[in-house]
């Protein structure tokens, strides 16, 4: 199994740009989340989701977008890009239930310069 | 809304050497799940374990092992005859049990954990 993929793995930015983090997951798990990882920190909750068609906001959702059409996918939208925006940006996946286990994808490195 | 606390930015102990790292946690729910992540340089974010608030027995996995003091609102991590493998990040993780999970996990900043040979 794939698990949880993240596309791309590396990116650069200029300011103002705007680009779509992809997640994919082959779980067939109903919760999906986005949390960004800044330098020296935990990584905090930008938005989540825990079905087709329904998403809410995290912790930090200022300056992004979500979507999801499908069980399977969950992109991120960043509209306007700033450098407050760097950061490392993880999508997770997990069955219904807190006491389920998130499965991670291997991140996003993105840079706003 | 919950907080979780990591006050050892950096540990280092000897291979062999059996480590405990700290976390504390702030909240007002009365169930709950805590968990212990593991991201090595690779990035890859790795549940190492996981205890329920309802549980008074300490969970254990192997060389892993928390002490939950529920009273306290503490969980720690004991790492038994430490490899160098266990090189990481770790990362301390709360999550209410109400709407199945659905609203995430809130972090603590991490402790860089460094096994030296």
């Amino acid at each position: 199994n794939a698990g949880v993929t993240q596309t791309p793995k590396f990116r650069i930015l200029k300011i103002g740009q705007s680009m779509t983090l992809q997640c994919a997951q082959d779980m067939n798990h109903n919760y999906m989340y986005w949390y960004r990882q800044d330098p020296g920190m935990g990584l905090k909750l930008i938005y989540y989701s825990v079905g087709a068609g329904i998403t809410d906001k995290g912790e930090v959702p200022n300056g992004y977008n979500v979507s999801r059409s499908t069980t399977e996918d969950f992109p991120l939208r960043l509209e306007l890009a700033a450098p407050s925006q760097t950061s490392v940006y993880f999508c997770a996946s997990s069955q219904r239930g807190a006491r389920q286990p998130q499965h991670f994808g291997d991140g996003t490195r993105l840079s706003i310069l | 809304a919950q907080t979780v606390t990591q006050s050892q930015p950096e540990m280092s102990v000897q291979e062999a050497e059996t480590v405990t790292l700290s976390c504390t946690y702030d909240t007002s729910e009365s169930n709950y799940y805590l968990f212990w992540y593991k991201q090595p340089p690779s990035r890859q974010m790795i549940l190492v374990i996981r205890q329920e608030a309802y549980k008074q027995q300490n969970a254990t996995e192997n060389r892993f092992s928390v002490n939950f003091q529920k009273a306290a609102k503490s969980f720690s991590l004991k790492i038994s005859d430490s490899q160098l493998g266990d090189t990481a990040m770790y990362f301390c993780a709360f999550m209410k049990h109400d709407r199945g999970g659905a609203d995430g996990l809130t972090f603590g900043k991490g402790t860089h954990l460094i096994i030296q040979p």
